[in-house]
């Protein structure tokens, strides 16, 4: 199975603050990576597909890159909503594999 | 509006079996990949099972192979997870979620169905 590994695992942030969070896939997925948001309570949000596409709705701030192994999540200017958990996960092969997680807390 | 409803979920001694299910409005069921993903509590999300729109594909993550199956009846709008042999590491919130095809990203998520296996 193919494993990823985010980092941090928690990071302290101000508003107006950006942020970059890192997913590192152990094998090549090519772009077939997608981010989420959880906030407490809530299920998971799409925000991002195919490693830099935004979703739908999702705000201009957030934004994605990388391919092959490496990727990131950059928020250009952290807002109060944005404070949750984000998870990558890659969707290369069947078996759908998350990273463990970026907790953003407010500083 | 996309929803999709799970129930099913409860308390169960371990060795126990419980069944899942997953009700979907809103959007076409039929032709969509179908998925249950998993969070234990205070943990990360841990991808479960995969059936494909015909239900004829199904996979499965090595935690439940063998111990757990996935289905579906499109007559029904319905998505369904078996689980037997149930071990205390299955409790969890189960989440029923929707991806347009089986290489796409997750779209739609339910709100979840707690599984709790204790004695």
């Amino acid at each position: 199975d193919i494993q990823m590994t985010q980092s941090p695992s928690t990071l302290s942030a101000s508003v107006g603050d950006r942020v970059t969070i890192t997913c590192r896939a152990s094998q090549s997925i090519n772009r077939w990576l997608a981010w989420y948001q959880q906030k407490p309570g809530k299920a998971p949000k799409l925000l991002i597909y195919k490693a830099s596409n935004l979703e739908s709705g999702v705000p201009l701030r957030f934004s994605g890159s990388g391919s092959g192994t490496e990727f990131t999540l950059t928020i250009s200017s952290l807002q109060p909503d944005d404070f949750a958990t984000y998870y990558c996960q890659q969707y290369n092969t069947y078996s759908r594999t998350f990273g463990q997680g970026t907790k953003v807390e407010i500083k | 509006e996309v929803q999709l409803v799970e129930s099913g979920g409860g308390v169960v001694q371990p060795g126990g079996s419980l069944r899942l299910s997953c009700a979907a409005s809103g959007f076409n069921f039929d032709v969509s990949t179908m998925h249950w993903v998993r969070q234990a509590p205070g943990k990360g999300l841990e991808w479960v099972s995969l059936i494909s729109w015909d239900g004829d594909s199904t996979y499965y993550a090595d935690s439940v192979r063998g111990r757990f199956t996935i289905s579906r009846d499109n007559s029904k709008n319905s998505l369904y997870l078996q689980m037997n042999r149930l071990r205390a590491e299955d409790t969890a919130l189960y989440y029923c979620v929707r991806s347009t095809a089986s290489y796409y990203p997750f779209d739609y998520w339910g709100q979840g169905t707690l599984v709790t296996v204790s004695p």
